[in-house]
């Protein structure tokens, strides 16, 4: 089945060590978004690649970034983690296209919690 | 201020009752994106709504768009335990493409 597959599921980090999280998708669609989502909050987009075409959003942190070497894989590295990027992080796909139509319908992967001690 | 508000933020229902989900955006909607989350889960799509007075269903969840009020309502039929969740709305806002804003959610619980 066409999927989106976010690894690892569960990861703990140590305040300030490097972590990279994984989004693949077998759904070979144009864009690949990150969100954030805090206990009882909405999800964040952080950012999102049209194709290859990375779009940041105004108050993502510099300590957050993003890599896309091909189609079918996205990264989210956070350089130095604090306490307060314990989160969910979602990855979703969609065909892109336009606003308001299908094309625009988010698929998203189970997500990974992540923990920073 | 939110751009997208959901009401009620949590509801406990009995098996069987009906219930109604509200999401209410501040700017102009072209498309409106029904999602449900589970604890811990990534977000699973319901339904999408584009036009003015459009109203989907799917086994027993109906999705409406009133866009002159910028309103969208989630209605489930005869509630299950099946149902309970977080239920999402997302917005796709005019000059945002390939974009939604979300809303905090409504957390359901259905009590046997």
């Amino acid at each position: 089945d066409a999927m989106v597959i976010q690894n690892p599921r569960y990861q703990v980090t140590q305040f300030g060590k490097p972590v990279t999280l994984s989004c693949s998708q077998t759904l070979n669609h144009n864009v690949m978004y990150w969100y954030q989502q805090k206990s009882s909050q909405a999800p964040k987009l952080l950012f999102h690649y049209y194709d290859k075409d990375f779009n940041n959003e105004a108050d993502t942190p510099d300590n957050f970034q993003s890599r896309r070497p091909n189609t079918s894989f996205c990264f989210l590295d956070i350089r130095s983690p604090g306490l307060g990027d314990t989160a969910m992080y979602l990855c979703a796909t969609s065909r892109g296209g336009g606003s308001g139509g299908p094309n625009n319908e988010q698929f998203f992967g189970p997500g990974t919690r992540l923990t920073v001690l | 201020s939110q751009e997208l508000e959901q009401s009620p933020q949590s509801l406990i229902v009995q098996e069987g009752k009906n219930l109604t989900i509200n999401c209410t955006s501040s700017k102009t909607l072209y498309g409106l994106y029904w999602y449900k989350q589970k604890y811990g889960e990534g977000l699973i799509f319901l339904m999408m709504l584009q036009k003015g007075g459009e109203e989907k269903s799917h086994e027993k969840i109906t999705a409406k768009l009133d866009e002159k009020k910028q309103q969208s309502s989630l209605h489930i039929t005869a509630s299950q335990p099946s149902h309970a969740g977080i239920y999402l709305c997302g917005a796709d806002h005019a000059g945002t493409a390939s974009k939604l804003t979300f809303g905090t959610g409504t957390r359901l619980q259905v009590t046997l």
